[in-house]
């Protein structure tokens, strides 16, 4: 079975309208990274988080992991079309800084 | 800023010869880099972690004869596709752990073989 499963896989808002992607590891997690990519370039580093119940915020995305570090969420609160792109969860289960990553949740925002 | 840096950002090559790539830590050493390849529409997949120093550790089903890589200082790692086949063109990314445990990764690199 998937190490990572990250859901959605697709995701269509408008904008104004928040929405969640989830990331769910099989094993516990030293550290769950979030990034966002455009097709074809390189990966944004958006956020790291390594405690149980541990919540960052930047701008207008939030990351949360639970307490059992097994599950994470990332929430955009009014969307914008800057946020459109590939968002991906990378997950170090083994606390080398290898990371295993999710499929990948495409986000298009409408105007 | 970019703190890892990979070059070329585009290479085509003919099938049978070798490219390389490079992966530099800006600013900051780093004893350890991981090549990644992402093919069209799919997530990352580990190849290989680049240790400075020593053999790189190849992911299961990754060729190290094909794939070479080579960690001669502490901030740069390549990758050196060798006998280039039309099925290795993909997009390879390096990352790079800053300290405080941050990975950052390259611009990455599209390879084309032809």
């Amino acid at each position: 079975s998937q190490e990572l499963e990250q859901s959605p896989q697709s995701l269509i808002v408008q904008e104004g309208k928040n929405l969640t992607i989830n990331c769910t590891s099989s094993k516990t997690l030293y550290g769950l990274y979030w990034y966002k990519q455009k097709y074809g370039e390189g990966l944004i580093f958006l956020m790291m988080l390594q405690k149980g119940g541990e919540e960052k915020s930047h701008e207008k995305i939030t990351a949360k992991l639970d307490e059992k570090k097994q599950q994470s969420s990332l929430h955009i609160t009014a969307s914008q079309p800057s946020h459109a792109g590939i968002y991906l969860c990378g997950a170090d289960t083994g606390g080398g800084n290898k990371l295993t990553f999710g499929t990948g949740t495409q986000l298009k925002v409408e105007l | 800023g970019a703190v890892v840096s990979q070059h070329p950002s585009w290479v085509i090559c003919k099938s049978g010869t070798s490219v390389k790539i490079e992966c530099r830590s800006l600013d900051f050493q780093a004893t350890t880099m991981f090549w990644y390849r992402q093919f069209p529409k799919q997530s990352l997949m580990l190849m290989a972690t680049s240790n400075e120093g020593s053999k790189a550790t190849y992911e299961q089903g990754v060729e190290k004869d094909k794939f070479l890589i080579n960690h001669a200082s502490l901030t740069l790692s390549t990758l050196t596709v060798t006998s280039a086949h039309p099925e290795d063109s993909s997009f390879y990314i390096c990352s790079a752990s800053v300290s405080g445990n941050t990975i950052y990764f390259g611009e990455g690199s599209w390879l084309t073989v032809v």
